[in-house]
């Protein structure tokens, strides 16, 4: 079975900070995706990565998929209030494989 | 389009009751799936399906059922209601299932908040 941890579990911290979410597996994923969960919501995806080494940003979220394929991070620059939020990360083991393994997510809180 | 589209919103069960969960996606998606999402635990995956009449477990699938009639619709029935049972419940489509290593957008429903007594 592969799984996936992410840390920390928890996250407090001041509007305009910066912060890193991690998520590590002992197991090569083909693809690594994370997502994000308001409360009373299902989770809404951000971003997928596939090559190891891959960054991608989408305006103050930067996302690295590990060289070798076992780790990702999600880095959040300034930090606002709207960031608050579950992030979760799931990853897939390759073609064929119909099933993602989540992460149990790392609860965000932003306070103005 | 609606997207995926869950019903009920709440649920509360008595112990050994049955009852369905409804889901529903506009978008023509061949993959569906359910999970359940527990404090601590994430999201785990009960079951699955890649089309219209083919179906599969997932990693906790004991106490449910499901069928996949239509491309559309995506039905979790919960045979004999147990505590353990007490969850939020999300459905999730995509266009495929993973092509070429790279897995697809999974779109949520706002799921079902489910408490058995």
């Amino acid at each position: 079975t592969q799984l996936l941890e992410q840390s920390p579990q928890f996250l407090s911290i001041q509007e305009g900070e910066n912060l890193t979410v991690y998520c590590n597996s002992s197991s090569v994923f083909s693809s690594l995706q994370w997502y994000r969960q308001e409360p009373g919501e299902g989770p809404v995806l951000l971003v997928t990565v596939v090559t190891g080494g891959e960054v991608k940003k989408l305006k103050r979220l930067t996302f690295q998929f590990g060289d070798a394929r076992k780790d990702s991070s999600l880095h959040i620059t300034a930090a606002q209030p709207g960031d608050t939020g579950l992030y979760l990360c799931a990853g897939s083991s390759g073609a064929g494989s119909y099933q993602l393994t989540f992460g149990k997510g790392t609860k965000l809180s932003v306070i103005p | 389009n609606a997207g995926v589209t869950q019903t009920p919103k709440f649920q509360v069960l008595k112990t050994g009751q049955s009852m369905t969960l409804q889901c529903a996606q506009d978008m023509n998606h061949e993959y569906m799936s359910w999970y359940r999402q527990d404090p601590g635990m994430g999201l785990r995956l009960i079951h699955y399906s890649v089309g219209a009449g083919i179906t599969d477990q997932g990693e906790v699938p004991n106490g449910y059922n499901v069928s996949r009639s239509t491309t559309e619709d995506f039905p979790l029935r919960l045979l004999s209601a147990a505590p353990s049972q007490t969850s939020v419940y999300f459905c999730a489509s995509s266009y495929s299932r993973i092509l070429a290593g790279a897995a697809d957008t999974q779109y949520f429903g706002p799921g079902t908040r489910l408490t058995v007594l």
